[in-house]
C-alpha cells in the first residue's frame, strides 16, 4: 500500500509569492495534519482536518490556510511568503481524528520550501 | 502547557555502543508518548510508543519506558548500528477539543561510525 505522498518534493519561491502544497493520505485515512519543520527544530503543528472539516489549528498566522477534499487529500496554502517560511512541510495521516493512541500518525517525506 | 525536552546533540557513537537519549515532558493529563526517527531526506517514521504509565515501547532493538513519576521517556538501545544514524524526536500527543496534535522535542542527531 502507498504511504502518505506529498508534492512537490522541493519548491523555491520568492518573498511575497503564494504557494500550494499537496498531500494524499494513506488509503482509508480520513484525518490529515500539517506540520512545519524549520531546520534544526522539531515539527510544529499547523492544522488538522478530519472529514473535510478543520479540527485544530496551531499558532500560525492567517497567511496559512488549508482544506481537505472529498477524497481526503489536502492542500496547504501560504500567502505573502516570508523568508521565515523556509522549512520542510510535513503531512501526516491517521485513520481517525482523535484516535492517536492506537492509530498513530503516518508522515510523508515532506515538501522542502525555500524562500529567496 | 505541553512540551517535550530532549538532550542536546549531535551525538557520535561507534558501532555496537550503548545509546541513551533522554526525554522529559510537561503535560496536563496523561498523554501518549512517542519516539519518531527521521532518516536523511525522509519524513518521520514512528519508532515506538507507550500509552500509559509503566508501559514499555520497543522496536528494532530500541526501548523506552513511560515513567510518570519522573515524567520521562528515555530511548535506549544496547548496540547501535551504522544504519541507526538519523535524527530522533520524542513527542507527546495533545488533545484539544476535537483535534489531536503531536508536540515534538527539538530532535537529536545521532551518527554511528563503523
Amino acid at each position: 500500500d502507498a504511504g502518505v505522498t506529498q508534492s512537490p518534493t522541493h519548491l523555491i519561491k520568492t518573498r511575497g509569492q503564494h504557494v500550494t502544497l499537496r498531500c494524499s493520505p494513506i488509503s482509508g485515512h480520513k484525518s490529515v495534519s500539517w506540520y512545519q519543520q524549520v531546520l534544526g527544530q522539531g515539527p510544529q503543528f499547523i492544522f488538522q482536518y478530519y472529514e473535510k472539516e478543520e479540527r485544530g489549528r496551531g499558532n500560525f498566522p492567517d497567511r496559512f490556510s488549508a482544506r481537505q477534499f472529498p477524497n481526503y487529500s489536502s492542500e496547504l496554502n501560504v500567502n505573502a511568503l516570508l523568508l521565515g517560511d523556509s522549512a520542510l512541510y510535513l503531512c501526516a495521516s491517521s485513520s481517525t481524528g482523535t484516535g492517536g493512541l492506537n492509530q498513530p500518525q503516518h508522515f510523508g517525506d515532506g515538501t522542502r520550501l525555500s524562500i529567496l | 502547557g505541553n512540551s517535550v525536552t530532549q538532550m542536546e546533540g549531535p551525538v557520535t557513537l561507534s558501532e555496537e555502543a550503548f545509546l541513551t537519549i533522554n526525554c522529559t515532558y510537561t503535560a496536563t493529563g496523561y498523554p501518549s508518548l512517542f519516539w519518531y526517527v527521521q532518516y536523511p531526506g525522509e519524513g518521520l517514521q514512528l519508532l515506538l510508543k507507550a500509552t500509559k504509565a509503566d508501559d514499555k515501547g520497543s522496536n528494532k532493538g530500541f526501548e523506552a519506558t513511560y515513567r510518570k513519576e519522573t515524567t520521562s521517556f528515555h530511548l535506549e538501545k544496547g548496540s547501535v548500528q551504522v544504519s541507526d544514524s538519523a535524527v530522533y524526536f520524542c513527542a507527546l500527543n495533545r488533545r484539544e477539543g476535537g483535534s489531536e496534535k503531536l508536540v515534538f522535542g527539538k530532535g537529536m542527531k545521532l551518527t554511528v561510525n563503523p
